[in-house]
Formats: structure tokens, C-alpha cells, sequence
């Protein structure tokens, strides 16, 4: 069975960074693009960043280019969010979620269960 | 960028009634779309890919079309267990954008 847990969410101060971790397990990691997506409390879902299997292929949302960085370690089959200068629009659930293939480009299936970031003074 | 408009963004129904969801891209996207259900307080569940093919286990009252620009998501008949917040998804190509979302009630 496939499963994706998060980790590393909590409270941080705007400016501040936080990074996220993402353990997979139940599948092939090196086979498969990952991604994160956020939900903002109430709010609909958006695509954050994706990540191809061999770190190859790389995108961002615009919201969020040039301050998170997202990365992969296929020896330990863990997925990074690396966020630096969070700002409180940030705040979100943020969702691990597995690729169809090893292409960036591709819909989203499972997710994990969510960490929460809560970006605030 | 490619925007993605779903519409309504709620509905109301009752048991048993045919329920239509539409997702529209603001450039074609050929028919790379997917269709996400989530239940409150739970995370998303893939539905549809490619438009029309339902991912397994998906029960067969649920039903995509369309291609290009215009996309539906069919209930074709709604039960209680439907209720639920659904979500278009592109991905001809990076962004992967979501649409803004369709609250089902009954």
C-alpha cells in the first residue's frame, strides 16, 4: 500500500523558513514525480511545485518561485519542501502527492494526509 | 497561463438526481484533465484522468467527458455519500492548475 506522510509543519514568523519533509513508502520511489499541493483553510487546492524522479525536471507555482526549493532523496525515499521567506498567504495545508509516472507533468494519485503550516506573528 | 473555471460553484440536489459539473480551460489542453473528489475534512481523491477514464474502484455513476476546452464531470445519479468538494486539474504542461473548486450538497 502506498502511503506518503508529512512532516515539519507548525508555526514560523513571516520571513522566517520552515522545510518539509515527505516519507514515502509502498512503491518504487525513483520511479515516480512527486509534488506538493496546498490548501489554504477554506480554500481550493494549488499546485506548489513537482519534482521528476531523477530531479531531471523541476517546476514551481509562481507563487512561490524564488523562495521555495523543492528536492528528493531516492536513497531514503523522502521528498523536500524547502520554504524561505513565508509570508502569512502561505499559510496551508500542504499535501504530498505522488505522480502518475516519472514525468513532471502528470495528475495525482494518492495523497498524503497533510502538514500544516501556519505563517503568523 | 492557463486558467481553469469550473462552474457552479455549488449545487444543491437532491438523492438520485443527475448532477453536472463543468470545467473549462482558458486555452485547449487536448484531453490531459483530471477530476479530484474531496470529502470534508479529508484529503483528495483522484476520480477521472485523461478526460473519461475512471480511475479504479471509482463507481460507475461517475463519468467525465469533453476535450480541448470543455470538460464535464456527470453524476448520473447522486447519493449521499457523493457530497463533496470536486476539483478539474490540468497537465498538458507545467503549471498544473486546479479549478476553483464545485461544492455538491443534497
Amino acid at each position: 500500500e502506498v502511503q506518503l506522510v508529512e512532516s515539519g509543519g507548525g508555526l514560523v514568523q513571516p520571513g522566517r523558513s520552515r522545510r518539509l519533509s515527505c516519507a514515502a513508502s509502498g512503491f518504487t520511489f525513483d520511479d515516480y514525480a512527486m509534488h506538493w499541493v496546498r490548501q489554504a483553510p477554506g480554500k481550493g487546492l494549488e499546485w506548489v511545485s513537482g519534482i521528476s524522479w531523477n530531479s531531471g525536471s523541476i517546476d514551481y507555482a509562481d507563487s512561490v518561485k524564488g523562495r521555495f526549493t523543492i528536492s528528493r532523496d531516492n536513497a531514503k525515499n523522502s521528498l523536500y519542501l524547502q520554504m524561505n521567506s513565508l509570508r502569512p498567504e502561505d499559510t496551508a495545508l500542504y499535501y504530498c502527492a505522488k505522480g502518475r509516472s516519472y514525468g513532471l507533468v502528470n495528475w495525482f494519485d494518492p495523497w498524503g494526509q497533510g502538514t500544516l503550516v501556519t505563517v503568523s506573528s | 497561463d492557463i486558467q481553469m473555471t469550473q462552474s457552479p460553484s455549488s449545487l444543491s440536489a437532491s438523492v438520485g438526481d443527475r448532477v453536472t459539473i463543468t470545467c473549462r480551460a482558458s486555452q485547449g489542453i487536448s484531453n490531459y484533465l483530471a477530476w479530484y473528489q474531496q470529502k470534508s475534512g479529508k484529503i483528495p481523491k483522484l476520480l477521472i484522468y485523461g478526460a473519461s477514464t475512471l480511475q479504479s474502484g471509482v463507481p460507475s455513476r461517475f463519468s467525465g467527458s469533453g476535450s480541448g476546452t470543455d470538460f464535464t464531470l456527470t453524476i448520473s445519479s447522486l447519493q449521499p455519500e457523493d457530497v463533496a468538494t470536486y476539483y478539474c486539474q490540468k497537465y498538458n504542461n507545467a503549471p498544473l492548475t486546479f479549478g476553483g473548486g464545485t461544492k455538491v450538497e443534497i
